[in-house]
């Protein structure tokens, strides 16, 4: 079956380390996209990327990283500068082309202890 | 830029009636899109329906319509015959077809809960 997949379902962290959220999808999808969720929240960008080996920062991009080495795969690091990194992390993908919605994965809980 | 707007309170709705839930939008894009999102409890995103700007009819999947007023900037979800599985948050959100850039932007939701 195609979907999306994102590992780890919840993920502790203590203050100062940085930890790194894995995103795969095997729909063949050109476009990957990192949102952040807080509770009783919308969604909002992180990071996107539309190709391989390219990306652009979204709305809040300060103390994340991205890589998109391969296709399938785009992981998010949320590094020590993250002052209030404790969220729900959801990873989307989308074929090229202006009709096509997003796809997401089941998302990853981030708490920082 | 782009901004979605969902002010409702949380909405309840007897079993087997219909809701509507409001959705406004502001954009400078003379072609866009606009989509609704359903996310249970559990989290994941679960994408409900579709519709673009120059689409004359309002968008149906099954018991959604989408009621599209493009004068009035309005795109409102409407559920006919409710179920306990709609219990949920709904999301608005849309795309400007502005060639470079696909990002979608997102409202902060509604919760709705369904009354058996």
């Amino acid at each position: 079956d195609g979907g999306i997949t994102q590992s780890p379902k919840y993920l502790f962290r203590k203050e100062g380390q940085n930890v790194t959220l894995s995103c795969e999808q095997n729909l063949n999808h050109d476009a990957m996209y990192w949102y952040r969720q807080d509770p009783g929240q919308g969604l909002r960008l992180i990071y996107y990327s539309q190709i391989v080996n390219d990306f652009q920062k979204g709305d809040i991009a300060e103390g994340y990283s991205v890589s998109r080495e391969k296709k399938e795969s785009f992981p998010l690091t949320v590094t020590s500068a993250q002052k209030n990194p404790t969220a729900f992390y959801l990873c989307a993908s989308t074929l090229s082309g202006e009709y096509n919605e997003q796809f997401f994965g089941p998302g990853t809980r981030l708490t920082v202890l | 830029a782009q901004k979605i707007t969902q002010t409702q309170p949380g909405m309840f709705v007897q079993e087997k009636e219909a809701v509507t839930l409001d959705c406004t939008y502001d954009t400078s894009d003379q072609s866009y899109g606009l989509f609704w999102y359903k996310q249970p409890s559990s989290g994941e995103m679960i994408f409900l329906i579709y519709q673009g700007s120059y689409d004359e009819q309002n968008a149906t999947e099954g018991r959604y319509s989408l009621n599209f007023q493009k004068a009035r900037k309005s795109a409102n979800l409407v559920i006919s015959a409710s179920q306990l599985g709609d219990s949920a948050m709904y999301f608005c959100a849309m795309r400007g077809f502005n060639g470079a850039n696909s990002k979608l932007t997102f409202g902060k939701g509604i919760t709705l809960s369904v009354r058996p």
